[in-house]
């Protein structure tokens, strides 16, 4: 159980185009769902937290209207990376977190590799 | 502050061999959880092990084990009989304790690699 599912699992875009990743939870309702950003052999950054139905809240430093989150419902998150640019290419993971799931707070995707040209 | 420190970027194990990946951390909360992830280079995260701030004995799962030292604010990953498939990331997190959300705070990982 608690299964999440990310998808695409790798794109490759041209400079300037939007890409949205996807992040479902597939067997049990997400109350909460987290944005992170891994660079190679580093650890994993959250970007963002997302609640059901309420607005995004963003660390310090990442930037809301080029990440744009929406949690529309209790299995679906996306992640827009608005007019990418090679900087934003990097490894992004979403996880997703609902009270009573045993001793995981949060059930991992398994990440998006962007690659922007 | 919450902080995870993991102080070696890189550890190399004999197949068959134990080994132990180090985790300190900060908190001031009194309930919380560590975990232990493992990230294969196909970069999925794989949740190995949790240990509870109130937990009196140390979590075990199959070769795994985690040495919980709460007056050092150690908890310590220990992998029994290393195998090839166990090279990886691992990284050490702190987060709440079982059945509650919210954040982990990740530790800067290390790189292990078992050697036949």
């Amino acid at each position: 159980g608690a299964v999440v599912s990310q998808h695409p699992s790798r794109v490759i875009c041209k400079s300037g185009t939007s890409v949205k990743i996807e992040c479902r939870s597939l067997d049990f309702q997400a109350t909460t769902m987290f944005w992170y950003r891994q660079f190679p052999k580093k650890s994993l950054m959250l970007m963002a937290t997302s609640n059901e139905g309420s607005k995004a809240t963003y660390e310090q430093g990442v930037e809301k209207d080029k990440f744009l989150i929406n949690h529309a419902s209790l299995t679906l998150s996306t992640l827009t990376v608005t007019s990418a640019h090679p900087e934003d290419s990097s490894f992004y993971i979403c996880s997703a977190s609902s009270r009573g799931q045993g001793n995981q707070p949060q059930h991992f995707g398994d990440g998006t590799r962007l690659s922007i040209l | 502050a919450q902080k995870i420190t993991q102080t070696q970027p890189g550890m190399f194990v004999q197949e068959k061999e134990a080994v132990t990946l180090d985790c300190t951390y900060d908190t001031s909360d009194q309930s919380y959880g560590l975990f232990w992830y493992k990230q294969p280079s196909s970069g999925e995260m794989i949740f190995l092990i949790y240990q509870g701030s109130y937990d009196e004995q140390n979590a075990t799962e199959g070769r795994y084990s985690l040495n919980f030292q709460k007056a050092r604010k150690s908890a310590n990953l220990v992998i029994s009989a290393s195998q090839l498939g166990d090279s990886a990331m691992y990284f050490c997190a702190m987060g709440p304790p079982s059945g509650n959300t919210g954040k982990l705070i990740f530790g800067q990982g290390t790189t292990l690699q078992v050697k036949p």
